[in-house]
């Protein structure tokens, strides 16, 4: 099957750097991908990594490492607008079907 | 370029009601997928559609299906309503192609069940 752990909650203060983690299981791995979603908003695109290393868009980027089944989100400069929920994908599968599972989400507070 | 568009915004069903939510993707896209989000609980993956054909489909009972017209519109019905169905429905689309894995999503159908 597949599944994603990430934690709940991380809080962090404005300008500070945060490290958002995901651990993940699946078969036919394709790629880690990263959304956003605001209170009351839907779920936006914010990076994705199909092999392994850094990519980096603008304050936030994506770390891959497919041997580890490991990610993580990172996030600079934080800004009090960042506070939302990011949750963690796997884009999965085989000639059978593929489907994107999302983890729990990690809730994000930047405080002042 | 028009965004993911779902209707109804809202509704307000009765335990063992149906009920049938419409998605419409971004122009071109041919995968539409569907979610159901509970607090608590992420995204569930209800199930993907690809020219009209279900390519893969979640956990969740028979109560649950769906279907994509040839324009890509998809469409996802829920039978006999249970209180525990009570939940934000998202629909995503995305462009063509199996390792596609950018996914635009719709505003949601948040379904409160009574």
């Amino acid at each position: 099957g597949q599944s994603l752990e990430q934690p709940s909650e991380v809080t962090a203060v404005e300008g500070a750097i945060v490290q958002i983690n995901c651990t993940y299981q699946t078969s036919g791995f394709y790629g880690l991908s990263w959304y956003q979603q605001h209170d009351g908003g839907a779920p936006t695109f914010l990076s994705y990594n199909a092999l392994d290393g850094l990519e980096e868009t603008g304050r936030f980027s994506s770390f891959l490492s497919r041997s580890d089944s490991y990610g993580y989100l990172l996030l600079q400069e934080l800004q009090m607008k960042d506070s939302a929920s990011y949750f963690c994908a796997v884009r999965g599968g085989n000639t059978g079907g593929f489907k994107t599972i999302f983890g729990a989400g990690t809730r994000l507070f930047v405080k002042a | 370029k028009a965004g993911v568009t779902q209707t109804p915004r809202y509704l307000i069903k009765t335990r063992g009601q149906q009920v049938t939510l419409s998605c419409s993707p971004i122009s071109g896209h041919r995968s539409v997928s569907w979610y159901q989000q509970t607090p608590g609980q992420g995204l569930q993956f209800l199930f993907e559609y690809f020219s009209e054909t279900q390519r893969n489909k979640g956990n969740f009972p028979g109560r649950f299906s769906g279907r994509q017209f040839s324009n890509s519109r998809s469409e996802m019905n829920v039978s006999t309503l249970e209180l525990g169905d009570s939940a934000l429905y998202l629909c995503a689309s995305s462009l063509a192609g199996l390792e596609s894995h950018e996914q635009y999503f719709g505003p949601g159908t948040r379904l409160t069940v009574t």
